[in-house]
């Protein structure tokens, strides 16, 4: 079962902040999130591993609640090239990282 | 240099053909993958290879067949294609196994079915 984005789209004036969040019902390993502009690949931002380890981006943050099976990514003072479609990855200890829906983010001058 | 390259980028047919996608990646990683995104652009996992070995396959019609010459090629070749098959298909690589890695994927490969 795949994780579930909220929300699904968002649209923000240059640099307000905007939180996407991700759950599941599962039990997880590490949180990915990726970003995707229109028309090309999903590109790395960050992992957030079980116990508290974060490897990923100097200007967004994100959060992993193991208890709750939650992580939220934070992006503060939004940029044009922020842009895009936000995908959480959960992965398990299957060695499978299923995506959630994504959520479309804009980000208006 | 492009990390993980695939080919075609574009390709239509007509049903029930058989094609092929090709997948390399020059980062020496031992992991690949092959991810399916719908026109709604679901990200769905496919297969899973680790230095040549399958590890997951997802339920995934019998058509498709993955296939990994060496641990930097993954190709995907899909037989009798039907009209749900029409995606965009990425290829991806991980330097670790498991669920810890970053991946690294390529431009994709937009697949329709006529």
């Amino acid at each position: 079962q795949q994780p579930v984005q909220s929300p699904q789209a968002v649209i923000l004036r240059e640099g307000e902040d905007a939180v996407i969040n991700c759950s599941s019902s599962k039990a997880l390993y590490s949180v990915h999130w990726y970003r995707q502009k229109h028309g090309e690949a999903p590109v790395f931002l960050m992992i957030l591993l079980k116990g508290g380890e974060q490897k990923g981006h100097e200007k967004i943050s994100a959060s992993f609640n193991e208890k709750k099976q939650q992580s939220s990514l934070y992006l503060t003072a939004s940029q044009l090239s922020y842009s895009g479609t936000y995908f959480c990855g959960y992965g398990n200890a299957g060695n499978m990282l299923t995506f959630g829906g994504g959520t479309r983010l804009m980000v208006k001058p | 240099d492009t990390a993980v390259s695939q080919t075609p980028k574009y390709l239509v047919t007509q049903m029930g053909n058989d094609k092929s996608i090709k997948c390399e990646q020059n980062l020496g990683h031992d992991t690949m993958y092959w991810y399916k995104q719908d026109s709604k652009k679901f990200l769905k996992i496919m297969f899973s290879y680790n230095n040549k070995e399958l590890i997951i396959n997802e339920t995934v019609p019998n058509r498709f067949s993955p296939k990994s010459p060496d641990k930097a090629h993954l190709n995907l070749h899909i037989n009798s294609l039907e009209l749900g098959d029409s995606a965009v298909y990425f290829c991806a690589s991980s330097l670790e196994q498991g669920p810890t890695g970053e991946l690294f994927f390529g431009e994709g490969s937009r697949l329709t079915v006529l």
